[in-house]
């Protein structure tokens, strides 16, 4: 079956700190891949996506890059910020009629 | 309005209430979701529907019970429920469901948030 993992939070950093957040999968097929935010109180928004191999996704200075060798979806951000503190969930879409697998979410915290 | 809307943002139910959850999309999407986030758990998908027809469900207790009456609307009917169901439900929607390589993401509600009580 299919199965998204993450690395375990919190992670807490300082502001203007580099970000990194693990992401492996195991699929059946060869799916699109995900990355989600959600904010307190909120709901889950899209943050970026990768829909094959080497393909790089970006969204407000966050990038992941799909690497089908190592199945791995590692989000980064070069210089993270207060608002960016926020639980991620990295996603996959497999082939056929199935809704989106997600990990276990990392929650960030970022101090000024 | 756009995008996915849930009511109540808040509930807070006794044991023995029945209660409903409403979900609306104005995305023109054919596929829609409850998934049920808990604190410190992974989120857990509990039913999909695609064209209106329930194509998933993932041993969820009967005390919740789904109702999609068109491709815009998706509801959760709650009855007798304990306090381990208190949780934030979210619903989402996406393109419909096919055979192929689905790239499209999904689109969520902000939640209601459930205390049992």
């Amino acid at each position: 079956g299919n199965s998204v993992t993450q690395m375990e939070g919190p992670v807490t950093l300082s502001e203007e700190a580099f970000l990194t957040i693990n992401c492996t999968y195991t699929a059946t097929g060869y799916p699109s891949l995900f990355w989600y935010v959600q904010y307190p109180g909120e709901g889950l928004q899209l943050l970026l996506k990768a829909t094959k191999a080497d393909d790089k996704g970006s969204n407000k200075g966050f990038e992941a890059t799909y690497r089908k060798e190592t199945t791995s979806f590692h989000l980064e951000k070069g210089s993270v910020q207060v608002s960016d503190s926020a639980v991620y969930f990295c996603a996959l879409r497999d082939t056929g009629r199935r809704a989106l697998t997600f990990g276990s979410g990392t929650r960030l915290q970022v101090q000024p | 309005e756009t995008g996915v809307t849930q009511t109540p943002r808040h509930l807070v139910m006794g044991m023995t209430n029945k209660k409903s959850l409403k979900c609306e999309q104005h995305l023109g999407h054919n596929a829609m979701y409850w998934y049920k986030q808990s604190a410190k758990k992974p989120l857990e998908l509990m039913f999909v529907y695609n064209f209106k027809e329930q194509t998933e469900n993932n041993s969820v207790p009967s005390r919740f019970s789904p109702e999609c009456p068109n491709s815009s609307h998706l509801f959760l009917h709650l009855h007798t429920l304990q306090p381990e169901d208190s949780a934030l439900y979210l619903c989402a929607s996406s393109q419909a469901l096919t055979g192929g390589k689905m790239n499209t993401e999904a689109f969520f509600g902000q939640g209601t948030r459930l205390t049992v009580v």
